[in-house]
């Protein structure tokens, strides 16, 4: 069964530290996506990343970098130097596109940023 | 740049009322879903739908809940009679073809 889970469930820091999400996924599809959302406390959903289970590529976007390892089917997230507006919880989800689009998230992790 | 919006931002209603949660997805998407997070807990999935027709549901979109596009424009999530256990942040989304989905900001519905 199709599964995703952020064993972190709070993790505070102080700015400037790196820190890094965690995130596991279950599937037996060969063909999915991996994401990650950002939830702000204003509470809104923004897109972060979009991955394709063909693409094992590490991507780095300004302080943001994901590792994909599909061999301990793991899509982890790390900010480096992180910064107070970071601060929000931040959910990992799998879509085992193209057979179904729903999105399945993971129970998401706060990240606290403290000054 | 383009975005998802909804309204109400809150929704307080009496149990057993019908409510209707209205979104406005990006105008050249062409799929559509439905999403719901009880307070603290993580998104669920309820419901998507193209082409006119729900594509897929969940456990939870039972048949208190429905979806209609009535326009062009909008798309509408409407619980026909709420329960307590309806109280969540409901959240709209949308999707061109073969990208990632895009959320609106979310209607929290208060069911009392």
């Amino acid at each position: 069964a199709q599964k995703v889970t952020q064993a972190q469930t709070e993790i505070s820091v102080v700015e400037k530290e790196d820190v890094t999400l965690d995130c596991v996924y279950e599937t037996r599809d060969t063909t999915y996506y991996l994401f990650w959302y950002k939830q702000p406390p204003s509470g809104e959903l923004v897109f972060l990343i979009r991955r394709n289970s063909f693409d094992e590529q590490n991507e780095i976007s300004g302080r943001y970098s994901w590792n994909f390892q599909k061999s301990t089917s793991s899509f982890n997230f790390t900010i480096t130097a992180s910064q107070v507006v970071d601060s929000a919880v931040y959910f990992c989800a799998l879509s085992e596109a193209p057979r179904t689009d729903k999105l399945i998230f993971g129970t998401g992790t706060r990240l606290q940023v403290f000054p | 740049e383009p975005e998802v919006t909804q309204t109400p931002s809150h929704q307080v209603t009496q149990m057993g009322q019908e409510v209707i949660l209205r979104c406005v997805p990006i105008s050249n998407h062409l799929y559509f879903y439905w999403y719901r997070q009880i307070l603290g807990q993580k998104v669920e999935f309820l419901v998507s739908f193209y082409n006119n027709e729900i594509s897929e549901k969940s456990e939870i979109f039972d048949d208190q809940f429905s979806v209609e596009r009535p326009d062009g424009s909008n798309f509408t999530l409407k619980i026909r009679s709420t329960k307590l256990e309806d109280s969540a942040m409901y959240f709209c989304a949308s999707k061109a073809e073969h990208n990632e989905q895009f959320f609106g900001p979310g209607t929290r519905l208060t069911v009392l």
